[in-house]
Order: structure tokens, then C-alpha cells, then sequence
């Protein structure tokens, strides 16, 4: 299967650094994304990394390996509307797989 | 320019019923997929249309059926809804380099 790995929680305090990690199946891969999603919203799109390294994008930033099928998102400068779910998802031609979301709870 | 349109916003159905969601995607946009996401959960690939023509189909039973119009809309069509089928429905209109862009959802019951 095409099976993505993500933490089901973490919490963090405001202001703080925090690295949301995502593991998938390297067969057929094309790209990674990151969406984050509110609680009764859709998800937003965050990020498309197809390249290894390092993509920033404000206090947002992905990272992807395609050898180690790996991927972070880094939350830097956390703020309490950074509490969301993160989605990591993987491309395989036309078919995307999500991961389960990593449910992110920032802290006063 | 408008975003990726969905409705309805809710929909209530009885079991054995059959359901009928519509899509709008982004202008200039040709792809659109459908998702299916249960509440705690990443969102299921259902579906995926290009050009009318279906490109990508996840696991889903028969049930499940969808179509895209010559101006790029979809619908996604449930037959004999189950109770499990009770979920937010997503569509993700694509454009280029497999960047997707989600609309609001519609929100389905099964009772």
C-alpha cells in the first residue's frame, strides 16, 4: 500500500519551534504536500515539495528526502492560530494519499 | 476570481438513498478529485477528472460514480447510502504541477 506516517498529536507553546514529521512509501512518489485544516474548515494548501531539501516560506517551512521517504513541516514563531491540523500527503501520478493529519495544539 | 465551489453545504439522507454533489473548480482550472473525509481523519481519494475523463479512482465501491461537464464542473453520485457513507465530501480543483486547491466541502448525514 501507499501508507503515510504522521504523529496523531503534539502541542507546543506560542512563540516556540515545532517540526511535524511525515514518513511515505518511495515507490511511484512524485511530490509531497503540506495542507493545514482548522476543525470543521477544508484544507489549505501549504506546501509542494518535489526536490530533497529545504523550502521556506515565511515561518512555514518543508523539507523532503526521496531516498528516506521524509518530510517535515517547520512552524516557527508559533501563534494560537496555528492550531490546526497538518496534513501531509504524497503524489503517485493521479492518485494523492493523505496521511492521517498530526492535530497541533499551541499553547499560551 | 472565485474559488473552488461546492453545494450543497449540507445534505441530510436516509439510508438506501441516492445523493447527487456538485463541484465548480477554479477558472482555467481542468482537473477536479473528490475526497471523502470522516470526522479525524486525512481526507480518502475517491475520484479524479481531466478533460471528462476519469483519471484516477481510489478504492471505493461501485456506489460511488462521478462525471465532469465540457466546463469542467463535476458531480459525484452515492447510490444506496450506508450509514458509514455519513462524511465531509472535499473537491480539489487542480491546476498546474499537481498543486490542488480544496473546496468548503459538503457535509453529508446518514441517518
Amino acid at each position: 500500500g501507499q501508507n503515510i506516517d504522521q504523529p496523531t498529536e503534539m502541542t507546543a507553546t506560542e512563540g516556540a519551534i515545532v517540526q511535524i514529521n511525515c514518513t511515505y512509501q518511495t515507490s511511484g512518489f512524485n511530490g509531497l504536500f503540506w495542507y493545514q485544516q482548522h476543525a470543521g474548515e477544508a484544507p489549505t494548501f501549504l506546501s509542494y515539495n518535489v526536490l530533497d531539501g529545504l523550502e521556506e516560506k515565511g515561518r512555514f517551512s518543508s523539507f523532503l528526502s526521496r531516498s528516506k521517504g521524509y518530510s517535515y513541516l517547520l512552524l516557527k514563531e508559533l501563534q494560537m492560530k496555528d492550531s490546526a491540523s497538518y496534513l501531509c500527503a504524497a503524489n503517485y501520478g493521479q492518485n494523492f494519499v493523505f496521511g492521517p493529519g498530526t492535530r497541533l495544539s499551541v499553547l499560551p | 476570481d472565485a474559488g473552488v465551489t461546492q453545494s450543497p453545504t449540507h445534505l441530510i439522507k436516509t439510508r438506501g438513498q441516492q445523493v447527487t454533489l456538485r463541484c465548480s473548480p477554479i477558472s482555467g482550472h481542468k482537473s477536479v478529485s473528490w475526497y471523502q473525509q470522516v470526522l479525524g481523519q486525512g481526507p480518502q481519494f475517491i475520484f479524479q477528472y481531466y478533460e471528462k475523463e476519469e483519471r484516477g479512482r481510489g478504492n471505493f465501491p461501485d456506489r460511488f460514480s462521478a462525471r465532469q461537464f465540457p466546463n469542467y464542473s463535476s458531480e459525484l453520485n452515492v447510490n444506496a447510502l450506508l450509514l458509514g457513507d455519513s462524511a465531509l465530501y472535499l473537491c480539489a480543483s487542480q491546476g498546474q504541477i499537481y498543486e490542488q486547491y480544496f473546496g468548503p466541502g459538503t457535509r453529508l448525514t446518514v441517518t
